[in-house]
């Protein structure tokens, strides 16, 4: 099946600093979201995106589909971004997503 | 848009006891969708329904697990016979469409099995 790699699994910054969280997909996708997982365990979907680039307020997100890969960016980063966040695809063909193991964001104050 | 919603939202049960999850998606949306997340993981693929027929079932769904969707809309997830490994987060999606379209999720049921 699919193989999905987030990195970094951890990223620790202060207030303020801006992050960028990749995600590597090993096959053509038709679905690519983005997802952030609240301390409660709720996935709160961020981006919706298997190719080019969206922007909503700090946050971006962009899809080189032909190259595999996703960017997730966060600027000016505040504490209440802290979490997991969850790169999830749908290859072509399929019908489910297929999440990566989540990069865990903590910013501190 | 009241969102998907999942009920009960918590779920203690001793070990061999059996346990029913409903799901109530998008209003819209013909795609029904099961997940389980453990501790520390992402979310794994349980199965899926388009309308009422369930269409996909993943290996980890075994024989003591068994989902509906009757009549298109609201789902159910049942598990017989608990385990202690059965202890997770399931969580629901759906969405409207043919494939490839955005997932939208539940809060989730979280089952502690002692």
């Amino acid at each position: 099946g699919i193989q999905v790699e987030q990195s970094p699994p951890d990223l620790i910054l202060q207030e303020g600093a801006n992050s960028t969280l990749r995600c590597n997909f090993s096959d053509s996708v038709n679905n690519l979201q983005w997802f952030h997982q609240n301390p409660w365990g709720q996935l709160i979907n961020l981006f919706y995106i298997p190719s080019g680039t969206k922007q909503n307020g700090r946050l971006s997100a962009t899809t080189v589909a032909t190259e595999r890969y996703s960017l997730l960016y966060i600027s000016s980063s505040q504490t209440t971004d802290s979490g997991v966040y969850f790169c999830a695809v749908e290859r072509l063909g399929a019908q489910k997503l297929v999440f990566g193991q989540g990069t865990r964001l903590t910013i501190n104050p | 848009d009241t969102g998907v919603s999942q009920n009960p939202r918590h779920k203690i049960t001793k070990r061999g006891q059996n346990v029913t999850f409903r799901c109530d998606p998008i209003s819209e949306h013909n795609r029904l969708y099961w997940y389980r997340q453990t501790l520390g993981q992402g979310p794994e693929f349980l199965t899926y329904f388009q309308n009422e027929a369930q269409l996909e079932k993943s290996r980890l769904l075994s024989d003591r697990f068994s989902a509906e969707r009757p009549k298109g809309s609201f789902s159910t997830l049942e598990i017989q016979r608990t385990e202690q490994g059965d202890s997770a987060m399931y969580l629901c999606a759906s969405s409207l469409g043919t494939s490839g379209g955005a997932q939208f999720f539940g809060p989730g049921t979280r089952l502690t099995v002692l």
